[in-house]
């Protein structure tokens, strides 16, 4: 069984829209992570977040908003979608913020 | 610049030969660091971590971190097929920071049978 699970595995979205990516994970971890990864640029560290608490944000926009409604819960809104926005979006987890990271499969996202 | 390094960009070796993966960090913040493989279609997967200089091998995998250098390769003996993959190296710093990964591009493994 999949231990961290992202919804959808694909996304299509039109320029300005918003669109919300789940991610869930199982292995009774205490951080949760989101990462990007695009054909321009390396995988590129978001957000972190530990106990339901951000504790880290490299994204310069605030279009992008992580959301922990439960512990094993990390959602990312992202706004006013724009083209640039198209990338796989990984969330990631650990035990805690020194432990191995381990990642989910990915949401792709299209924005036209 | 890119604050990780990594080289060559693709690599090619014949079944049961040696591939030898290369990362160099230029920032001497980072003092752990991480090699993760990622097969098409997936997320990428923790291998190795190294964070004492000298050599560390699990298995068929071998990391060298020369923290002088800041400088750190993974050499994988006996290569199979299913090696073939995207290698990336990940560094971060010291303490709290170190959930912070970041990422080099990556070394593209191709193992031919």
């Amino acid at each position: 069984d999949p231990k961290i699970i992202q919804k959808p595995k694909y996304l299509v979205a039109v320029t300005g829209s918003e669109k919300i990516l789940i991610c869930e994970q199982y292995l009774g971890h205490n951080a949760m992570y989101w990462y990007r990864q695009s054909a321009k640029k390396p995988l590129e560290f978001m957000f972190s977040y530990s106990y339901q608490k951000l504790m880290d944000n490299q994204t310069a926009s605030s279009r992008f908003q992580p959301q922990s409604s439960k512990k094993n819960h990390l959602d990312l809104q992202i706004t006013a979608l724009k083209p640039d926005d198209s990338a796989t979006y990984f969330c990631a987890s650990s035990q805690d913020r020194t432990y191995e990271q381990y990642f989910g499969p990915g949401t792709r996202l299209t924005v036209l | 610049q890119q604050k990780v390094q990594q080289s060559p960009e693709s690599l090619s070796v014949p079944e049961g030969g040696m591939a030898s993966l290369n990362c160099t960090s230029s920032d001497r913040n980072f003092q752990y660091f991480w090699w993760y493989r990622q097969h098409s279609g997936e997320g990428p997967k923790a291998l190795m971590s190294i964070f004492s200089d000298g050599d560390k091998k699990e298995g068929r995998f071998t990391a060298h971190l020369n923290k002088a250098s800041l400088h750190v390769s993974l050499h994988i003996r006996d290569s199979q097929p299913s090696d073939s993959a995207l290698y990336f190296c990940a560094a971060s710093g010291p303490g709290g920071s170190n959930a912070k990964l970041t990422f080099g591009k990556g070394t593209k493994l191709s193992v031919k049978s």
